[in-house]
């Protein structure tokens, strides 16, 4: 069975600055993907980014980037230039590739509570 | 991205009663997941609902207690039976982008007293 492990469970940062959430995993798969989610108090799960298992590069999505490092089954997510919005919960999460009845099985972490400060 | 509404928002039950939770997608979707978000906790998968076949549900959930219909490839609903307090939580409905990815519904808050 696969683990997501988010250590921190809270953290914050002032305005304009930068933040990394981390997240390790444990796996004996070695096609899967991995996501960071985000949960605002709204409660609407917004997908933050994805990396694909098989890919070295690391997966940027304006000012959200990951340190995808594979050997040691960590991802952790950097947020440049923090704004308030960016406050919410932020759930690591793991799914099995290959398709068939790993689809849409999620793995979560337990979550950060990310608060930025003006 | 596909828009995913659920029905209710939020609600509050009594022991004992059942509630149905509608979930309605956009777009036709062949899979649609229900998960449960515990208070202050991570969210679980409840079950996969396949258009046309039973839902298949993970280990710790049972049809009698969750059973979820799927008339058709953009609409599903999830009831939650015979509510206890234990019950409260967040129910979210997803379906599958092209990449991997889940898409949420803005969830269901249930409070049950």
């Amino acid at each position: 069975a696969q683990t997501v492990t988010q250590s921190q469970p809270e953290m914050s940062v002032q305005e304009a600055e930068t933040v990394t959430l981390s997240c390790t995993y444990d796996t004996s798969e070695s096609n899967y993907y991995l996501f960071w989610y985000k949960q605002p108090p709204s409660r609407q799960m917004i997908l933050v980014i994805r990396q694909e298992a098989y890919k070295q590069q690391n997966a940027t999505e304006n000012r959200f980037s990951v340190n995808f490092q594979k050997a040691a089954k960590s991802f952790s997510l950097k947020i440049s230039d923090s704004q308030l919005g960016d406050t919410a919960m932020y759930f690591c999460a793991f799914m099995r590739g290959a398709g068939g009845t790993s689809y849409g099985k999620l793995t979560f972490g337990q979550g950060t509570i990310l608060t930025v400060h003006p | 991205s596909a828009v995913i509404s659920q029905k209710p928002s939020r609600d509050i039950c009594q022991r004992g009663t059942s509630l149905t939770i509608q979930c309605q997608v956009d777009s036709q979707v062949t899979m649609m997941f229900w998960y449960r978000q515990q208070p202050g906790q991570s969210l679980t998968l409840i079950a996969t609902a396949n258009q046309g076949s039973e839902a298949t549900y993970e280990s710790g959930f049972v049809i009698d207690k969750f059973p979820i219909s799927r008339p058709n490839l953009t609409f599903s609903t999830l009831t939650v039976s015979n509510m206890s307090p234990e019950d409260s939580s967040i129910y979210l409905c997803s379906v599958g982008g092209g990449a991997g990815e889940l898409f949420f519904g803005e969830g269901s808050r249930l409070t049950v007293l």
